[in-house]
């Protein structure tokens, strides 16, 4: 199992970028990294995914260094409303009991 | 669509009662997962259908039985359930060749 790493959490300003890393030491070759964002009392968000390099979207980047052992979600000019936990996962495409849940951050985002 | 759906979203229930929490998606997924949450811990993954082929959390006791219908569908049935079983339960499928996981609202579920 590749078990990840992560500050337990974080605090920030509206505007500003939030960069949370994630520690993978063991990821296996085949092993994609994915981030999801939870609200509480709401399920786990999709955000992003990546194998390798940089990944872009509509709402974060995700930095994957060349080899692999960590990962750094990229949120651009955050809002209170990214006031959420955020989890990364490594896993390949088996899912299910090979890819853990990790403590996750909590990001606090301060007007 | 890339929704799944949970019902009920809430659940309040005694010791002895027997429910059922149901899940649904319609994005094709053959791979659907049960997941535990407490407050201010991570998903904790209790049962796997890959295909309609059960995999278990061997720490997830027998009040808690899951059920596929089909590929589109999942129960978890519950009975006897004890006060320290509350928590959010989360429903998520997943399809591809990739790890991601798509994830329902959720049902609250109180035992009293």
């Amino acid at each position: 199992l590749a078990k990840t790493t992560q500050p337990i959490s974080m605090d920030s300003y509206e505007g500003q970028e939030v960069n949370i890393t994630c520690s993978h030491n063991n990821i296996a070759t085949n092993d994609y990294i994915t981030w999801y964002q939870q609200f509480p009392s709401q399920g786990p968000r999709f955000i992003i995914q990546g194998y390798k390099t940089k990944v872009t979207n509509e709402v974060a980047s995700l930095f994957i260094p060349a080899d692999r052992k960590s990962s750094t979600l990229s949120l651009p000019r955050v809002s209170l409303s990214d006031t959420a936990v955020y989890y990364c996962l490594v896993g390949a495409g088996g899912g299910g009991f090979k890819t853990i849940f990790g403590a996750g951050t909590r990001l606090f985002v301060k007007a | 669509d890339t929704e799944v759906t949970q019902t009920p979203k809430h659940l309040v229930m005694g010791m002895t009662n027997k429910k059922s929490l149901k899940c649904e998606q319609h994005m094709g997924h053959r791979a659907m997962y049960w997941y535990k949450q407490k407050a201010k811990k991570p998903p904790e993954l209790m049962f796997v259908y890959s295909y309609e082929k059960l995999s278990i959390n061997e720490s997830v006791p027998s009040r808690f039985s899951p059920e596929c219908p089909n590929s589109s569908l999942l129960n978890l049935h519950l009975h006897a359930l004890q006060p320290e079983d509350s928590a959010l339960y989360l429903c998520a499928s997943r399809g591809g060749r990739t790890d991601t996981q798509y994830f329902g609202p959720g049902t609250r579920l109180t035992v009293l």
